[in-house]
């Protein structure tokens, strides 16, 4: 156990729909990042949160967002769902905001859209 | 186009042989990692190099950093079915901002 918890495991929906990935980072991590991982794209950053605030952005789609609240926790949100989105979500977390941190991470979230 | 290329893609050898994984880049980094990622679970990491030149051994594993920090290698000896995996090298560079970038990994299957 990472210490990273990911919900849920595995998720099938169908185009069009709305979902929402959940991540509680390790205890004591400030930093919580949002990665994808595709076997044709490989592991890809799509945002990063610390204490609350956006930090960093990557690849992230508009009909994604996310947000990190006070308790630390954060939420990954798709909408308007297409085939191209099924894939692993992967959440990380570290304790400090910027540099080459040391990432922990989750089991990840399997999505598969239908 | 990826900031940092692996290879090979793929690799399938006996239980016992030697092998070495490539992580190269045209920009420069100050530090890379790397990490290896079992099925149905997150990366994990190894090790972290920061030094151009280091050397960093863990067992059976040994990680270079080139000297003008674009390139890293990762080496197994005898390699064992427990090394089996995807391993992943990644860095921070100036030209994608402050996040850890990944390569797209070497997919390591090794046979008893």
């Amino acid at each position: 156990d990472s210490g990273v918890t990911q919900t849920p495991k595995h998720l099938i929906t169908a185009t069009g729909q709305r979902v929402t990935l959940r991540c509680s980072p390790r205890s004591g991590d400030l930093s919580v990042y949002w990665y994808q991982q595709s076997l044709d794209q490989g592991l890809q950053f799509l945002i990063q949160y610390y204490n609350g605030e956006e930090r960093a952005k990557g690849n992230i789609l508009e009909r994604f967002s996310a947000q990190q609240f006070p308790d630390l926790h954060s939420e990954l949100n798709l909408s308007s769902l297409e085939l191209g989105d099924s894939a692993l979500y992967f959440c990380a977390s570290s304790v400090q905001g910027a540099g080459a941190n040391v990432l922990t991470f989750g089991a990840g979230s399997r999505l598969t859209v239908l | 186009t990826q900031l940092l290329e692996q290879s090979p893609q793929f690799l399938s050898i006996q239980e016992g042989e030697n092998l070495t994984v490539y992580c190269n880049s045209s920009s420069v980094f100050s530090s890379l990692q790397w990490y290896r990622q079992e099925p149905g679970e997150g990366p994990v990491l190894l090790v972290t190099v920061v030094t151009g030149g280091e050397v960093k051994k863990l067992k059976r594993l040994t990680f270079q950093f080139g000297d003008a920090r674009k390139d890293s290698s990762l080496h197994i000896t005898a390699a064992q079915p427990g090394d089996t995996g995807l391993y992943l090298c990644a860095g921070v560079s100036p030209q994608a901002g402050t996040a850890l970038i990944f390569g797209k990994g070497t997919t390591l299957s090794v046979s008893s």
